[in-house]
């Protein structure tokens, strides 16, 4: 089946302009992140959303950014007027996670990434 | 900050030639899985391995972990020209019980051929 997929994969923009990210998580994936890999930083977590839970947004670094994730599917992380060191490939993935009928949560940690959107903000 | 750190930061070996990545992480998990990334865009899960494994093969990958020492290892045997990529480690956090990883630098590979 369709992988995760991004879009778009590549962005620049100015200093100071919003931009969006778009993420299509794997289909019947209730689990999603956002992380973010600057060079010299490595790999950053940002958001979770879990199924209808309340994201995890302690990943963030600022106000600027934020994300939404509609319909339990697609995600779009926003970052608001955009700093040059928001400069990164911002990469997303999904894992299923189920809850068994005896209330045992049974889940599958392993996340599958998309190729990410390489973001330069000029 | 960075749970896991890999060892060595840089490795070039010959094709044929057996690879070893080392892992090292801070706090108690879950588990512990290693990842592949070429030419700095999406990564590929290679293998995932529990808390209470100590050892696990795919392929010609093996994994291992002690979590006494808090480490992993991931041996490539027999390594290709197509294994040249950067591996990193991811855990989780079986305090906080979140599903985010988290991740170390990385260890760039080098298959020469």
């Amino acid at each position: 089946g369709a992988g995760v997929s991004q879009s778009p994969s590549n962005k620049v923009t100015e200093k100071g302009k919003d931009v969006e990210l778009r993420c299509d998580p794997i289909s019947g994936h209730t689990a999603l992140y956002w992380y973010r890999q600057s060079l010299g930083q490595g790999l950053e977590f940002l958001i979770y959303f879990q199924g209808n839970s309340a994201p995890d947004k302690s990943g963030l670094p600022s106000d600027r950014f934020s994300a939404e994730r509609t319909g339990g599917s697609v995600s779009t992380l926003t970052i608001q007027r955009t700093q040059q060191e928001d400069s990164a490939v911002y990469l997303c993935a999904s894992s299923y996670r189920t809850l068994r009928t005896s209330g045992v949560p049974t889940y599958q940690e392993t996340q599958y990434f998309g190729p990410g959107t390489r973001l330069l903000v000029l | 900050s960075q749970q896991g750190e890999e060892d060595p930061q840089a490795l070039s070996i010959q094709e044929g030639e057996n690879a070893t990545m080392n892992c090292s992480y801070k706090t108690s998990i879950n588990n512990l899985q290693w990842y592949r990334q070429n030419s700095g865009r999406g990564l590929v899960h290679l293998i995932l391995i529990r808390s209470n494994e100590r050892e696990k093969h795919s392929g010609r990958l093996r994994v291992t972990l002690d979590t006494s020492k808090k480490s992993s290892s991931l041996l490539i045997t027999a390594s290709r020209a197509a294994d040249t990529a950067s591996y990193f480690c991811a855990t989780d956090d079986a305090v906080q019980g979140a599903q985010k990883l988290v991740f170390g630098q990385g260890t760039r590979l080098t298959i020469n051929p």
